[in-house]
């Protein structure tokens, strides 16, 4: 059974960079079959998908346009997680982040989400 | 970028009662489209991929249709743990996922 579990803090400052830790049980961010995806959710914008890393005999990125230039996902082969930076953070950026195991050309496994605030 | 819209915003209907949500995509997504469940503070749940294929561990009461730009899911009887928000997802206009607003089924 894949288990996804977040970590990170629920308070960034403005212009900082809100950083976000997803760990994986019972799959590998290593696998060449699925991709790891960090998606977004509130009430003014909905659920927007932000990205994804994925390894297919090396490793890919893949940013939403809105984001491009302020983000970086990660993964950590080590510990078998990935991560997400999001740079020059606004209070636009408050939102619950989640990550989530994409397949199918959809996402089948979801973290518990983390609530991100943007205040000073 | 694909723009899905779902209808109705809202639907209230009994424990029971046959539910039918539709989504439509602003241009073909072939097959690409996915069904979500959401109840409130937990993360959507995926019901449906490739418009008609349920995931693991769905009943049978929900099933997804459609190709194209026209979607449906149907729960063929509400159960109690069915009142939720619904979005739908479609995964066509690679890299990129966008998300329906959701349909919210609530009690009547």
């Amino acid at each position: 059974q894949v288990q996804l579990q977040q970590s990170g803090p629920g308070l960034v400052k403005p212009s900082q960079t809100l950083s976000l830790t997803c760990a994986i049980s019972g799959d590998s961010v290593s696998s060449n079959s699925v991709a790891w995806n960090w998606i977004r959710q509130s009430p003014s914008r909905g659920l927007e998908w932000l990205g994804r890393t994925y390894y297919r005999s090396k490793w890919y990125n893949e940013y939403v346009v809105s984001v491009r230039g302020r983000i970086t996902i990660n993964p950590d082969t080590s510990r078998n997680q990935f991560s997400l930076q999001l740079n020059s953070v606004t209070p636009e950026d408050t939102a619950v982040y989640y990550c989530a195991r994409g397949q199918w050309r959809s996402l089948d496994y979801w973290g518990q989400g983390t609530l991100v605030t943007v205040s000073s | 970028e694909i723009v899905l819209t779902q209808a109705p915003a809202t639907l209230s209907l009994s424990p029971g009662e046959r539910a039918t949500l539709s989504c439509r995509a602003s241009q073909s997504v072939g097959t690409y489209l996915a069904w979500f469940q959401q109840k409130p503070g937990r993360a959507p749940r995926l019901l449906i991929y490739y418009a008609s294929s349920r995931a693991t561990g769905i009943p049978a009461r929900f099933s997804g249709s459609g190709s194209g730009t026209d979607f449906t899911l149907t729960i063929s009887s509400l159960e109690p743990d069915d009142f939720a928000v619904y979005y739908c997802q479609q995964g066509s206009d690679w890299p990129s996922f966008t998300f329906g607003p959701g349909t919210k089924v609530d009690i009547k």
